[in-house]
């Protein structure tokens, strides 16, 4: 089992829709996630951190924490064709101060 | 955010040669930097951590004599690809974090062709 899965995609989304991208971790101790977002030959931008159970907004993206359900997801609003990029998932590796990166979800947004 | 520089952006060398490429924290010192390969479409692979002061610590299946990091300072590090091949060729990502976080903010990378 890998230590973070994503849906590899892609995932194509209209203009103005929400686009929702998951993460599944299998560490129960990673206490640290993030979503950084890689637009095609470029590299890893940081847009989220979550830290606690629950959501966490920040203009249109809201990251979601399940720790019981080892499952964090990122919800874009209002999907612009900007937003099309590859989302990585990342969260902390226990005992080390490495990330764990997911493979990626690609996502295209229609205009 | 942090602001992370890389040198050069995009180098073409010829095979058996050497190329270093330089990763510089500009926003903070770096007592930890991490360099990264991805290969087209597909996922970055973790290649080593720096740590300043002490020898990198190297993911299975990276050689470390073909990959010579060096953390001289808290604000650079230096990957020196030896003896390139062709297979070689990739995109070369370093990040750094701060003390006792775990966010890592990336370099805007490195191009390397090997002909």
């Amino acid at each position: 089992q890998k230590e973070v899965e994503q849906n590899s995609g892609p995932l194509s989304v209209p203009e103005g829709a929400i686009a929702s991208l998951n993460c599944t971790y299998s560490d129960r101790v990673s206490q640290s996630f993030f979503w950084y977002r890689q637009y095609s030959g470029k590299s890893p931008e940081l847009i989220m951190s979550i830290y606690s159970n629950g959501d966490k907004e920040d203009g249109r993206f809201t990251a979601q924490l399940n720790k019981a359900s080892q499952y964090v997801s990122l919800l874009i609003r209002d999907s612009q064709p900007s937003d099309s990029a590859t989302y990585l998932c990342a969260v902390n590796q226990a005992g080390a101060n490495n990330l764990f990166f997911g493979t990626g979800t690609r996502l295209t947004v229609i205009p | 955010g942090a602001v992370v520089s890389q040198h050069p952006s995009w180098v073409i060398c010829k095979s058996g040669t050497s190329v270093k490429i330089e990763c510089r924290s500009l926003d903070f010192q770096a007592t930890t930097m991490f360099w990264y390969r991805q290969f087209p479409k597909q996922s970055l692979m973790l290649m080593a951590t720096s740590n300043e002061g002490s020898k990198a610590t190297y993911e299975q299946g990276v050689e470390k004599d073909k990959f010579l990091i060096n953390h001289a300072s808290l604000t650079l590090s230096t990957l020196t690809v030896t003896s390139a091949h062709p297979e070689d060729s990739s995109f070369y990502i370093c990040s750094v974090s701060r003390t006792g976080a775990y966010e890592q903010y990336f370099g805007p990378g490195t191009r390397l062709t090997v002909t």
